[in-house]
């Protein structure tokens, strides 16, 4: 089953404004992390939030966690063109067999207009 | 310059041709892994490495074998390809720590055709 699940897959806005992306998972987790690529290219890690942490701050980056409802959200503050890019989050399952194995899920496609 | 490279970049096939895609990182990692990236689909694991010589299998591993014989190489192994394996490949890496999962390092991706 898919663990991570971003809303919404698209999400189109000016310049300066703000952008939130979410993200579901299934089971429980370890750490939450969340990624950017540009098209086509490989990932860029932009930040991890560990299972006992609530909100993590990195520049314009926010990123909030809710284990009790097995979700995040990315909030990117005064969007830039340069800001445009898929963003996707990843999460790894807690303890015994599932270490390792790290799930991502389908992305959101961010697109600032200047 | 720490990095993860991936060779080749781009390689076109014909089904049951075996290929090997090449995965080095020269940050000392113990972890790594392979990915593959289709439309619609998002990223799915393939297979990963704990440790030298520690492989298991992600998500999609059918059709797909690794070896870890050292630290540094990880390559990904199509014994007989075919065509529904036309995707773009990612191998990553990341220090290993008892915490979960911890920031992956990609490399610049192979894409494949296989006709």
């Amino acid at each position: 089953s898919q663990q991570g699940e971003e809303d919404p897959q698209a999400l189109s806005i000016q310049e300066g404004e703000n952008a939130t992306m979410n993200c579901s998972y299934k089971t429980s987790i370890n750490n939450l992390q969340w990624y950017r690529q540009n098209s086509g290219r490989g990932l860029v890690h932009l930040i991890l939030i560990r299972s006992n942490e609530r909100e993590k701050h990195s520049g314009r980056l926010r990123v909030t966690l809710d284990t009790s409802k097995k979700s995040s959200s990315l909030l990117i503050t005064a969007s830039r063109a340069a800001d445009t890019a898929s963003y996707f989050c990843a999460t790894d399952g807690a303890g015994g067999t599932s270490y390792g194995k790290l799930t991502f899920g389908q992305g959101t496609i961010l697109t600032v207009h200047p | 310059e720490a990095q993860v490279t991936q060779n080749p970049r781009y390689l076109i096939t014909v089904t049951g041709k075996k290929l090997t895609v090449t995965c080095s990182q020269n940050m000392n990692h113990e972890y790594m892994s392979w990915y593959r990236q289709d439309p619609g689909l998002g990223l799915r694991q393939i297979y990963y490495s704990m440790n030298v010589e520690v492989t298991d299998k992600g998500d999609v591993p059918e059709g797909y074998k690794v070896s870890r014989k050292e630290k540094r190489n990880f390559p990904l192994i199509l014994e007989s390809p075919s065509p529904n394996q036309t995707s773009l490949y990612f191998c990553a890496s990341s220090p290993r720590t008892s915490g979960g999962q911890e920031t992956q390092y990609f490399g610049p991706g192979t894409r494949l055709l296989v006709l």
